[in-house]
């Protein structure tokens, strides 16, 4: 089956630094990969769509400078939070599809702390 | 734009059958999908409707109604580590395909 593989899994930074998350698919092309912020207790928030060999697609209120998307090939997804703050603290989830009628591949998330 | 609503929480027995509904709204739909989500971990799929009616994985089974923008899960024989926030979603129809979570039930199986 399609294998979404993302990393780090945890993450304690300073505030005001710099984390990179990387996200990939291992047995599958992904023109599209999605990310999601989930807060404790609350849904999967869609911040942007990454699009392979173009721009991301943010969606509304979702900083572009702040969260800095790359998809450089077609199985990889880098989302980077810049200046991070206490109040990024987040679980941070990638995902991606195979094929286009087929579900979300997530990845197994990354639980940033900003101290 | 899309609007789903679930149930926020939910409590059965080890055993019996639970039913789980979904109603959204939406200006352009390609699929409703059922995930589960155990705690401090990412969704796993679970079983997804593009047409009406009902679809059965094992013990989950999944049913739509696009008239009525209704969906529901059934899980049956529950187990204990059946307990999990339950999330439902809707893709669009558009090439991106994206898709927009409810803010999910937590079922609690009680012995």
């Amino acid at each position: 089956g399609a294998v979404v593989s993302q990393h780090p899994s945890r993450v304690i930074c300073k505030s005001g630094t710099s984390v990179k998350i990387e996200c990939r698919s291992l047995d599958f092309q992904a023109t599209t990969m999605f990310w999601y912020r989930q807060f404790p207790k609350q849904s999967l928030m869609l911040m942007a769509t990454s699009n392979e060999g173009s721009k991301a697609t943010y969606e509304q209120g979702v900083e572009k400078d702040k969260f800095l998307i790359n998809h450089a090939s077609l199985t990889l997804s880098t989302l980077t939070v810049t200046s991070a703050h206490p109040e990024d603290s987040s679980f941070y989830i990638c995902s991606a599809r195979d094929l286009s009628a087929s579900p979300l591949h997530f990845g197994n998330g990354t639980r940033l702390t900003v101290t | 734009g899309q609007n789903i609503d679930q149930p926020t929480e939910m409590t059965a027995t080890e055993g019996a059958i639970v039913q789980i509904n979904c109603t959204y709204q939406t200006s352009g739909f390609n699929g409703l999908f059922w995930y589960q989500q155990h705690a401090g971990e990412a969704p796993t799929f679970l079983s997804y409707n593009v047409l009406d009616g009902l679809e059965e994985k094992g013990r989950f089974s999944s049913f739509l109604s696009r008239s009525k923008g209704y969906s529901y899960l059934l899980l049956k024989e529950l187990q204990m580590k059946d307990s999990a926030s339950y999330l439902c979603a809707v893709r669009e129809n558009t090439n991106a395909g994206k898709s927009t979570f409810g803010d999910g039930t937590t079922l609690t199986v009680k012995p």
